[in-house]
């Protein structure tokens, strides 16, 4: 069972070019978390997402940030022209959420760098 | 906002010794989580202790949770120079887990 893939791993985007960043969950999770983590800083929820529906987006900017997790393929995250105070890793967590008691798997990130 | 607030934000320990790190937290919390992250990965669950538990053990990880203080403890023994990494707290009120600024853990060999 592979773990939580995220890709790209680096992505370079110009100032006001869009960022696509995807997120497959483990086999089997359906409910689909994104944080954003800053330099020595931790995570910052930014949405939680199941299959489809968009629960929580509290977290996520009002303006040119997207996500979305369709019924088939990857969550992605999308963000539409970038601007440098974008750069962060960002990490996508999946969950079974059989209860809320439970853990939640993250990938390795994506590290997005705005120049 | 943030629940979980970290303290201290560094530690410097050598191999052997043991490491304590303490999270303070703000709301009522279904469970507590903490996680690890190495430099330039994703984060690695530790260990869950419920709201209605008092100590929790994994190895050598000793996690205790006082709800009245709103505080918990993450304690590893006998440290080993692969246990560097930054320990993150994470607060589960509902489904969303807020995390803490984080303790780096630098173990010296």
């Amino acid at each position: 069972n592979a773990g939580v893939m995220q890709n790209p791993r680096h992505l370079v985007r110009r100032r006001g070019q869009e960022a696509r960043l995807r997120c497959s969950p483990m086999k089997g999770h359906s409910h689909v978390y994104w944080y954003r983590q800053l330099p020595e800083e931790g995570l910052k929820f930014m949405v939680y997402l199941q299959k489809e529906n968009i629960i929580d987006e509290s977290g996520m900017p009002k303006e040119r940030f997207s996500a979305e997790f369709p019924k088939e393929g990857p969550s992605i995250l999308r963000i539409q022209q970038v601007v440098r105070g974008d750069s962060a890793a960002y990490f996508c967590a999946s969950s079974p959420y059989v209860e809320r008691s439970t853990e939640a798997f993250f990938g390795q990130g994506t590290r997005l760098t705005v120049v | 906002s943030q629940q979980g607030e970290e303290d201290p934000q560094a530690l410097s320990i050598q191999e052997g010794e043991n490491a304590t790190m303490n999270c303070s937290y703000k709301t009522s919390i279904n469970n507590l989580q903490w996680y690890r992250q190495n430099s330039g990965r994703g984060l690695v669950h530790l260990i869950l202790i419920r709201s209605n538990e008092r100590e929790k053990h994994s190895g050598r990880l000793r996690v205790t949770l006082d709800t009245s203080k709103k505080s918990s403890s993450l304690l590893i023994t006998a440290s080993r120079a692969a246990d560097t990494a930054s320990y993150f707290c994470a607060t589960v009120d509902d489904y969303k887990l807020s995390f803490g600024a984080g303790t780096t853990v630098t173990v010296r060999a």
